[in-house]
């Protein structure tokens, strides 16, 4: 089955940029999607199809996808921005949805 | 208002059985596919099953292939998910989520838009 890698942790001080990185066997070629959760919250939607932002997620938020690798991107990271954040693909050959394992955003 | 609510969750034994529900409001319930997926206590996010607009389709993690069974009644905007034979590792708090294009297929690659607040299943002896 389809495996996904992000980092367990990243922490970023106030006002930098935040990046998290989600790896899989030719992620390039599937379509990546970002959520954020909040402490006892449920998932938001903050990127889709690799880069594509909901209406209502800030600009601040962006993704891309290359190889072996995708991303997030937060810039101007603010104290609200810290949360659990997953990527997440389809797996077509099984027809299964993957979860990276999550990767928790600290803001120093 | 445009939600989804999940119910039937509970504190059960092993082996036994539970009906979740996700009821919907606030958009054409019947035009998209739906997904569950559930998140262990303080653990990452799994996704579990898919059933397409008209319930012709369905898909589950190879984790409850065989024990989960989904499934929707779009008369009622309900969509549903009998846990049977339960196990431990069954104990979390399931989401259910609607995708974001109304194309009503189960298999694509559509991003899950919409969560509902979950409701937790305690498997213990």
């Amino acid at each position: 089955s389809y495996v996904l890698t992000q980092p367990p942790s990243v922490s970023v001080a106030p006002g930098q940029t935040a990046k998290i990185t989600c790896g899989g066997n030719n992620i390039g070629s599937k379509s990546v999607n970002w959520y954020q959760q909040k402490s006892g919250q449920a998932p938001v939607l903050v990127v889709h199809d690799d880069s594509d932002r909901p209406s209502g997620i800030p600009e601040r938020f962006s993704g891309s996808n290359s190889g072996n690798a995708a991303s997030l991107a937060i810039s101007t990271v603010e104290a609200g921005d810290e949360a659990d954040y997953y990527c997440q693909v389809w797996d077509s050959r099984g027809d299964h949805w993957v979860f990276g394992g999550g990767t928790k955003l600290t803001v120093l | 208002q445009v939600q989804l609510v999940e119910s039937g969750g509970g504190v059960v034994q092993p082996g036994r059985s539970l009906r979740l529900s996700c009821a919907a409001s606030g958009f054409t319930f019947s035009s998209y596919a739906m997904h569950w997926v559930r998140q262990a206590p303080g653990k990452g996010l799994e996704w579990v099953a898919v059933i397409s607009y008209d319930g012709s389709n369905k898909y589950y993690a190879d984790s409850v292939k065989g024990r989960f069974t989904i499934s929707r009644d779009n008369s009622k905007n309900t969509l549903y998910m009998e846990v049977n034979s339960l196990r431990t590792d069954d104990t979390a708090l399931y989401y259910c989520a609607r995708v974001m294009v109304d194309l009503g297929v189960a298999a694509t690659n559509d991003a899950f838009v919409m969560w509902g607040q979950g409701t937790m299943v305690t498997v213990t002896s």
